[in-house]
């Protein structure tokens, strides 16, 4: 079956500070990955997706970016976090070429930027 | 463009009661509709799913929704509701190309009361 890792589950850093979170997918080949922010009281905001490795697509202008440097690894980092980063980050999955597929998750990282 | 709203921030039911989440979406053609629930601090967890054909879908945990093409609405219900059913719960409209783009609205809080 498949598994969606994502870490760490929470993380406070600093304003200024740089930010790196990873996601793997298990159990799935070629998959399709997203990172969404949720942010408190609110619905899922999709910032990244990617349909390969090294294909990223942005969906809203930030202080983000995405990156992934295997088949089934998604990484979100920043180089400067700031205070309005914070939120629940989310990665999730769907199988590629199936335009139907719906989405499975991982369970989120809570970051707060003090 | 695609969008999703739900009218109810929050809902609250006695255990045991029935339930009716609301959904109304805005796509141009044959949307792809999602329901999925989040426990506090967790992923989000696919209840059901309508791609075409019975308007009514069944789904995990006893729920259900119906397609209301008229009305634009993908409204979830369950009979009766247990006290582990409180939790977030998101409609989700998807793009015929790729679902996992989908757009979700901000979410529907259920309480439930013993």
């Amino acid at each position: 079956s498949q598994t969606i890792h994502q870490w760490p589950a929470t993380l406070v850093q600093p304003v200024g500070s740089p930010l790196s979170l990873e996601c793997t997918v298990e159990g799935t080949s070629n998959p399709n990955l997203y990172w969404y922010r949720q942010a408190a009281g609110r619905g899922l905001q999709l910032l990244f997706y990617s349909v390969g490795i090294g294909q990223i697509s942005s969906e809203v202008p930030q202080n983000l970016s995405a990156s992934r440097p295997q088949d089934r690894q998604f990484i979100l980092s920043s180089k400067k976090l700031l205070l309005s980063d914070s939120g629940f980050y989310l990665c999730a999955w769907s199988v590629w070429g199936v335009g139907n597929s719906p989405l499975h998750f991982g369970n989120g990282t809570r970051l707060t930027v003090t | 463009a695609q969008s999703v709203t739900q009218p109810d921030i929050h809902i609250t039911v006695s255990e045991g009661a029935s339930l009716e989440l609301r959904c109304n979406y805005s796509y141009g053609a044959t949307p792809y509709l999602f329901w999925y629930v989040q426990s506090p601090g967790q992923g989000l967890q696919l209840l059901l799913k309508y791609f075409s054909g019975d308007t009514l879908v069944q789904g995990i945990k006893g729920f259900e929704a119906e397609f209301k093409r008229s009305q634009s609405s993908f409204n979830l219900r369950k009979p009766s509701v247990h006290w582990s059913d409180a939790a977030e719960y998101f409609c989700a409209v998807g793009a015929p190309t790729n679902a996992g783009k989908s757009t979700f609205g901000d979410g529907t809080t259920l309480t439930v009361k013993p």
